[in-house]
This record gives C-alpha cells, structure tokens and sequence, in this order.
C-alpha cells in the first residue's frame, strides 16, 4: 500500500518562507504532486515532482528526493491568502492518494 | 487544466434515500475520480471511472453503495445509495490532465444525511 506523512499544522508570519514537508512509502511511484484547498473550497494543483530536484512555479517551488521518499512544497514571501490545508499526494499507476494534509496559518 | 461542474452543490436528504451527482467537464478526459472528503480531513479515493468500462473502486468502496456512471468523456454521475449519517461528507469529482499528473477538480457536493 501507499502512505503519506506531513506535519499537521504549521505557522509562519508574512512575508517569510515556510517549508512543508511529505514522507511516503510506496510500491510503485510515479510522482508526488501538491495540493492547496482553502476552507470550503476544492483542492487545486500546485506542483508535480517525478524527477529528484526542485521545481519552481513563482513563489511556490517542490522538491524531490526518491531515495529518501520525501519532498517538501516551499513557499516564498508568505501572503494571507497563502493560509490554507496544503496536501502532498503520490500517483501511484492511475490512482492518486493524498496525505492528512498541513494546515498553514499565516499571521499578520 | 479543466473547467469542472457538480451538481448539485448541496443537499439534505434523509436516512434510507439516495442522491445522484452529476459532474460535467468543459473538455474531453479519459481519467475521471470520485473523492469523499469530511470537513478538515483529507481527500479519500472512492473510485476511478474511465469511459467505455466499469469503475474500480477502491477498497472500502462497493458499487451496490456508490453506483458510477460515465457514458462520455465529459460527464460522470456518483449515485449514494441507501444513506446513512456516517454517508455525510463532501463529494467531490476530479479529472487527470497533463500528462495525467495534474488533477483539477469539481466545486464538490456537501451532502448532509439525517
């Protein structure tokens, strides 16, 4: 089976940066991808890790590491808006499982 | 990416009932997923559903309780059978793109059982 594990909560002010970290294990990995969803709205994509190394899409980068199963999403010059559940998921063949998610509070 | 709809986006229903959700996509996609979400937990896969063939469900998940559809490549239907409180959740729909890698999904459905 497949598993995954993130803090569940994490606090940062803004304009700092904040790292999040996702550990799995797995049988078959295809590659990890990260979800943002705010409270009382549906989950959207961020980023996707199949290959070891850090991918950036503007403030947002992901990082992978195959030999140690772990990635980390970071985030840059931390907004407001940026407080939201954060969730690593691994594709595994055609299905995709999420971890327990991170909760991110961003204070003034 | 993919535009995604459900409907509906809420309901009420009582114990015994079923309630059918629709979700429409804006583009054509082959890979289709229904998840159960409970308020501050994170996204469970209850099945796959790819046109032209039935759906796999995932362990935990039968298709006497969560009867899926997916006549086109745009649209899919989850049915909740015979509900219960514990069914009370949100469903919410999901295509994969790019490369199959990217989900996008669908606003979701609050469904509250009594």
């Amino acid at each position: 089976g497949q598993s995954l594990e993130q803090p569940s909560e994490v606090t940062a002010v803004e304009g700092a940066i904040v790292q999040i970290n996702c550990t799995y294990q797995t049988s078959g990995f295809y590659g990890l991808s990260w979800y943002q969803q705010h409270d009382g709205g549906a989950p959207t994509f961020l980023s996707y890790n199949a290959l070891d190394g850090l991918e950036e899409t503007g403030r947002f980068s992901s990082f992978l590491s195959r030999s140690d199963s772990y990635g980390y999403l970071l985030l840059q010059e931390l907004q407001m808006k940026d407080s939201a559940s954060y969730f690593c998921a691994l594709r595994d063949g055609q299905n995709f499982v999420f971890g327990p998610g991170t909760r991110l509070s961003v204070l003034p | 990416s993919a535009v995604i709809s459900q409907k509906p986006s809420r309901d009420i229903c009582q114990r015994g009932t079923s309630l059918t959700i629709q979700c429409q996509v804006d583009s054509q996609v082959t890979m289709m997923f229904w998840y159960r979400q409970q308020p501050g937990q994170s996204l469970t896969l209850i099945a796959t559903a790819n046109q032209g063939s039935e759906a796999t469900y995932e362990s935990g998940f039968v298709i006497d309780k969560f009867p899926i559809s997916r006549p086109n490549l745009t649209f899919s239907t989850l049915t909740v059978s015979n509900m219960s409180p514990e069914d009370s959740s949100i469903y919410l729909c999901s295509v994969a793109t790019g490369g199959n890698y990217e989900q996008y999904f669908g606003p979701g459905t609050r469904l509250t059982v009594t």
